[in-house]
């Protein structure tokens, strides 16, 4: 049963540093293929995908937000990291990891963690 | 990385079948035939309805179906249920491993 969860802080100040976790199970990184993403949406918007970090630990990013983005892992905890530079208040968004198995697609989603940037 | 651009809203009585487009580029759409599209009810995480154009993940209804015409890729939904109404989403590999949206479409069942 595979499953994705997301974890930080509800809160962050403007210019402040955002740092997400995604714990998974059910799946291994490692595995050949495998990649999971890391994709956000404002209150009432659609979707936009943000970075995506593969078994070979290569990374990938939105070329709107590149200079902005980290994407890690840690293999052996399960879990893949976000972090986000200057926060401001348009990054407000329910930030959801999602798995990725390497078809083009994110089968398996987390629940999602709403972000609220305000001073 | 432009949005994929879909219709705002689609709505269709029970029974009948709707049609959601989403227009790319030659870079992302028209490049591969990996688009994907996604439910979302309120409140909740997108689910995978459809990848690869046209391939259902399982326990997906065969109500749903995708399919490609150079750069506008389309979801089309038969016989419409009330649990249909929900937001959907398209998403296509835009290369180097990354990945553009769709900008949403409002399914109503009357």
């Amino acid at each position: 049963q595979v499953t994705l969860r997301e974890s930080g802080p509800a809160l962050v100040k403007p210019t402040q540093t955002l740092t997400l976790t995604c714990t998974f199970s059910g799946f291994s990184l490692s595995t050949s293929g495998m990649c999971v993403s890391w994709i956000r949406q404002p209150p009432g918007k659609a979707l936009e995908w943000l970075a995506l970090i593969d078994w070979d630990d290569d990374k990938y990013y939105s070329t709107s937000l590149k200079t902005r983005l980290t994407i890690s892992k840690d293999t052996s905890k399960n879990q893949v990291v976000l972090t986000m530079t200057n926060m401001d208040p348009v990054d407000t968004a329910t930030y959801y990891c999602a798995r990725s198995p390497g078809t083009g697609n994110f089968d398996y989603w987390g629940q999602g963690t709403l972000v609220t940037v305000s001073s | 990385q432009s949005a994929l651009t879909q219709p705002a809203s689609v709505s269709g009585s029970p029974g009948q079948s709707i049609t959601i487009s989403c227009t790319g580029t030659s870079s992302d759409v028209g490049s591969y035939n990996l688009v994907s599209w996604y439910q979302q009810h309120p409140g909740k995480a997108p689910k995978l309805m459809i990848y690869e154009v046209s391939k259902r993940p399982s326990g997906v209804s065969n109500r749903f179906s995708g399919s490609k015409s150079g750069n506008t890729a389309s979801l089309t939904i038969s016989g419409l249920q009330a649990e249909d109404e929900a937001d959907y989403y398209c998403c296509s590999y835009a290369g180097s491993s990354t990945f553009v949206f769709g900008t949403g479409t409002k399914v109503t069942v009357l």
